[in-house]
């Protein structure tokens, strides 16, 4: 069975801290895909990353840095010198690999990020 | 242009009626789902169809029915609607096969059951 574990249900953060949202996830397939999204308060489920099994490198993108590790079966997610715009809610997601249209998008619980000025 | 987009934005109603949420998307994926997202913000899908066909119907009650008339529309019939049923109701679409993209969302439909 497939789960993803966001052990973080809410972090509270001052304006320029560096945060780290934590994903561990559990799959039996060797193929997989792993997703960040976020949930602004306005609602809308906004895409951040994806990545494949067979691509452990790290990614960074601005303040935002992802690290993908196997062996632990994490894919952490790390924000640089948060802003309060960067208050919201973390999804992390997990699928499997194509399966004749069977495919699920399995959620982690979500963190919740607070940034305070 | 919206990639996918749901209507209603707000649904209030009372115990016992019947609503439909429709979605749409425009990106031209071959698969759709619903979520639905608690008021703990736990995000479950429901129902996934891949090419107009229904793939996934997770423990759903009866009461919940989607339709596809085509790859690009899913929707979302309820019928006599229960005080449970309030949450907020996401549309997404995806393209799956030798790599597996991303899902995009639809603004979500908050539903509430009075």
């Amino acid at each position: 069975a497939q789960k993803v574990t966001q052990a973080q249900t809410e972090i509270s953060v001052v304006e320029k801290e560096d945060v780290t949202l934590d994903c561990v996830y559990e799959t039996r397939d060797t193929t997989y895909y792993l997703f960040w999204y976020k949930q602004p308060p306005s609602g809308e489920l906004v895409f951040l990353i994806r990545r494949n099994s067979f691509d452990e490198q790290n990614e960074i993108s601005g303040r935002y840095s992802w690290n993908f590790q196997k062996s632990t079966s994490s894919f952490n997610f790390t924000i640089t010198a948060s802003q309060v715009v960067d208050s919201a809610v973390y999804f992390c997601a997990l699928s499997g690999p194509f399966s004749g249209g069977y495919n699920k998008l399995i959620f982690g619980a979500g963190t919740r990020l607070a940034v305070h000025p | 242009d919206t990639a996918v987009s749901q209507t209603p934005k707000y649904l209030v109603t009372q115990m016992g009626n019947d609503k439909s949420i429709k979605c749409e998307q425009n990106l031209g994926h071959d698969t759709m789902y619903w979520y639905k997202q608690d008021s703990k913000k736990f995000l479950k899908i429901m129902f996934s169809y891949n090419n107009k066909e229904l793939i996934i119907n997770e423990t759903v009650p009866n009461r919940f029915s989607p339709k596809s008339p085509d790859k690009a529309h899913l929707n979302l019939h309820i019928n006599s609607l229960e005080l449970g049923d309030s949450a907020v109701y996401f549309c997404a679409s995806r393209q799956l096969g030798v790599s597996n993209t991303e899902a995009f969302f639809g603004q979500g439909t908050r539903l509430t059951v009075v």
